[in-house]
C-alpha cells in the first residue's frame, strides 16, 4: 500500500516555542492532506484539510493562526504549532489522499509525538 | 451532526475465538466507511474500506459489512491471534471530501 512519512516521529519543546511537523506522501501525490489530532485513549479529531496551491481549511474551533498548514507540493504538507503551550501536547497525525485511485483511498502517517514543557 | 459510536470499548478474549466489533453512526448518508488498525504509539493502518454501494469486504481473516440504512458496521475476526491485540477505529466520510470522523475506538486484547 501507499507510504506516508510524517518528521519528526517525537519532539520536546518548551512552551512559548514553535515546532514544525512534516507529512509526505511517499509514493503517490496527495491533493489533499489532513491533520488530525489524538489525545491520549481518545479518538482523533479533524483540524484541517491541507489543499495543495491553496488556503487549508480548519474545523472549528481550530485556531488558524496557532497551527499554520502549508501545502507547498503533492507531497508534503507542515503543520507549524506557534507559540507552543502544554496543553497543544498531543498526537499529531496526518493522512493523504490519494487521487489516482478510484476511491481515494486515504493512508495516514506513522504520528508525531508532542510535549510541550 | 454525524456521530459514530463504537462498542464495546473495550474486549478481552482467548486467542482462537472468533468475535465481532461494532460501529454505528446517526446519518446513514455516507460516501464509505473505513476500519483502521491503532498499536500503541501508532499511526493508523487501513484494514478495510467499504463503500457506501457495497454490504461487505474481506481481507484474510477480516470481514467488514455495512448495513446503510439502519447506520451500523460489523468488523468480524476469525481465528483472533494475540497480534491481533491493538485498537480498532471505523470512520465515516460523508461527503466524499476525505474528512473522516471517527468513533472512539475498541481495544482489544488476545489472550494466548
Amino acid at each position: 500500500g501507499a507510504v506516508v512519512s510524517q518528521h519528526p516521529s517525537r519532539v520536546i519543546c518548551k512552551s512559548g516555542t514553535s515546532v514544525k511537523i512534516e507529512c509526505r506522501s511517499l509514493d503517490f501525490q496527495a491533493t489533499t492532506m489532513f491533520w488530525y489530532r489524538q489525545f491520549p485513549k481518545q479518538s482523533l479529531m479533524l483540524m484541517a484539510t491541507s489543499n495543495e496551491g491553496s488556503k487549508a481549511t480548519y474545523e472549528q474551533g481550530v485556531e488558524k493562526d496557532k497551527f499554520l498548514i502549508n501545502h507547498a507540493s503533492l507531497t508534503l504538507s507542515t503543520l507549524t504549532v506557534t507559540s507552543a503551550h502544554p496543553e497543544d501536547s498531543s498526537f499529531y497525525i496526518c493522512s493523504a489522499r490519494d487521487a489516482s485511485g478510484v476511491h481515494y483511498e486515504q493512508y495516514f502517517g506513522p504520528g508525531t509525538r508532542l510535549t510541550v514543557t | 451532526k454525524q456521530e459514530v459510536t463504537q462498542i464495546p470499548a473495550a474486549l478481552s478474549v482467548p486467542e482462537g475465538e472468533n468475535l465481532v466489533l461494532n460501529c454505528s453512526f446517526t446519518d446513514s448518508a455516507i460516501y464509505n466507511l473505513q476500519w483502521f488498525r491503532q498499536d500503541p504509539g501508532k499511526g493508523l493502518t487501513s484494514l478495510l474500506l467499504i463503500q457506501s454501494s457495497q454490504r461487505e469486504q474481506t481481507s484474510g481473516r477480516l470481514n467488514a459489512s455495512l448495513d446503510k440504512s439502519s447506520g451500523r458496521s460489523t468488523l468480524y475476526i476469525a481465528a483472533s491471534q494475540p497480534g491481533d491485540s491493538a485498537t480498532y477505529l471505523c470512520a465515516v466520510d460523508t461527503s466524499n471530501t476525505g474528512k473522516l470522523i471517527f468513533g472512539q475506538g475498541t481495544t482489544l486484547q488476545v489472550k494466548p
